[in-house]
């Protein structure tokens, strides 16, 4: 009954590659997040979705590209990996309620460690 | 732009000493204030929130932080630290209204047993 759901933790892959990680959420969420923390822990917002929809697009390469088959799914395609992708990916989670205070807690998936060679 | 800044990176401690871990904020707006704490090959969690209401905020595990408006200010403070609280601490904020959070660049804390 895990709340934020990531797989696959681990991922070791060359250079070059495509790769893909996939988060799920069964809290009912409407919105979704990708973050990465590099080596340093420090922890950059990558994209966002609402309802499937895409909100938060930071200056990320596009070789990452989101996609959000429906509200509790939100995974993460990297094309072409370079050794600077290597970090840990956050998914995370939150209830957006328009009008009302309280909701914008955010639930953090388990993460994946991506190392790149 | 919003930013968020956590001063101590690295906090020693030994067990029962009093924790104080720093976060300032900018942003002009009315915003939301979290901190969340990562245990070491563990992914984040929630310490305490606030939203409005009573600056001063409890949280699990004897954590609470205080919001300081007037000095853009969420600093969070435990009275007697213990080992199992060695770990990094986040500070992130949230402008109200928008989906977008901020989080700080983390601080580090290990507790000396």
């Amino acid at each position: 009954d895990t709340a934020v759901s990531q797989t696959p933790k681990y991922l070791v892959t060359q250079m070059g590659n495509d790769k893909s990680i996939k988060c799920e959420q069964n809290l009912g969420h409407d919105t979704m997040y990708w973050y990465k923390q590099d080596s340093k822990k420090f922890l950059k917002i990558m994209f966002s979705y609402n309802n499937k929809e895409l909100i938060i697009n930071e200056t990320v390469p596009n070789r990452f590209s989101p996609k959000s088959p429906d509200k509790a799914h939100l995974n993460l395609h990297i094309n072409s990996l370079e050794l600077g992708d290597s970090a840990v990916y956050f998914c995370a989670s939150s209830q957006e309620v328009v009008g009302l205070a309280g909701q914008e807690t955010q639930y953090f998936g388990p993460g994946t460690r991506l190392l790149v060679l | 732009a919003q930013s968020v800044s956590q001063h101590n990176h690295h906090v020693i401690l030994s067990e029962a000493a009093s924790l104080e871990l720093g976060c300032n904020y900018s942003y002009g707006g009315t915003v939301n204030l979290f901190w969340y704490v990562q245990y070491p090959g563990q992914h984040l969690q929630l310490l305490l929130k606030y939203f409005s209401g009573d600056p001063l905020v409890k949280g699990i595990k004897g954590f609470e932080a205080e919001f300081i408006k007037s000095k853009f200010s969420f600093n969070l403070r435990k009275p007697s630290v213990q080992w199992s609280d060695t770990a990094e601490y986040f500070c992130a904020v949230n402008a109200k209204g928008t989906y977008k959070y901020i989080f700080g660049t983390g601080t580090r804390l290990k507790v000396l047993a």
